[in-house]
């Protein structure tokens, strides 16, 4: 059963565009999100996150939404930049516990 | 800050041998580290949470006896691949949590074993 979800293997962007990643997940008791970028390779490197509290969080170019309700999550980047491209990573974890689950990625490539 | 450091980063060995990858938290300590596995093209599946001083928690499948872990130090933890098969081949990759409020986890680089 995979709790945390990516539906979309790949996504391509031009350079300077939006890059909309997503990420739904089932379980409720999730109260805490974040993304990770990783290159091939390499660990995960965390990027940003988001406590269930809030909908929206925002780090530079990188912003985190949260719709609860829909149990959806999504990472926006703009301006996308070549150097982003990369696997990203949805996270979940219940507050209290370091048990990540990870969706299946997606990887992005920023075409120049 | 917050630095996780594993070696070494790629290993090949013979079926039958067993494998040790360290991980390291290099500039804080790590009461909890954790190990997790990565296929191609799949999600990074947690295998084991390993605790200072105390025996490793193992997720529903995964074997103890095949993949051994020691966490003899607040800054050192050890997965032993033993008697390793073609199919344990992966990508082992550990984190740890450097223990402050909602840190996230920090990740080593991780480690590409390939078995023969």
């Amino acid at each position: 059963d995979q709790q945390v979800k990516q539906n979309s293997p790949s996504l391509s962007v031009q350079e300077g565009r939006i890059s909309i990643l997503n990420c739904d997940y089932t379980n409720s008791m999730f109260d805490y999100f974040l993304w990770y970028k990783k290159y091939p390779a390499e660990g995960p490197t965390f990027l940003i996150s988001i406590s269930s509290i809030k909908d929206k969080n925002e780090d530079g170019r990188f912003t985190v939404f949260l719709n609860k309700s829909a149990k959806h999550l999504s990472l926006h980047i703009v301006p996308s930049q070549p150097g982003d491209s990369a696997v990203y990573f949805c996270a979940a974890i219940t507050s209290g516990t370091y048990k990540y689950i990870f969706g299946t990625g997606t990887r992005l490539k920023v075409l120049a | 800050g917050a630095v996780v450091s594993q070696h070494p980063s790629w290993v090949i060995c013979k079926s039958g041998t067993s494998v040790k990858i360290e991980c390291r938290s290099l500039d804080f300590q790590a009461t909890t580290m954790f190990w997790y596995r990565q296929f191609p093209k799949q999600s990074l599946m947690l295998m084991a949470t390993s605790n200072e001083g105390s025996k490793a928690t193992y997720e529903q499948g995964v074997e103890k006896d095949k993949f051994l872990i020691n966490h003899a130090s607040l800054t050192l933890s050890t997965l032993t691949v033993t008697s390793a098969h073609p199919e344990d081949s992966s990508f082992y990759i550990c984190s740890a949590y450097p223990g402050q409020g909602d840190s996230p986890l920090h990740f080593g680089n991780g480690t590409r074993l390939t078995v023969t």
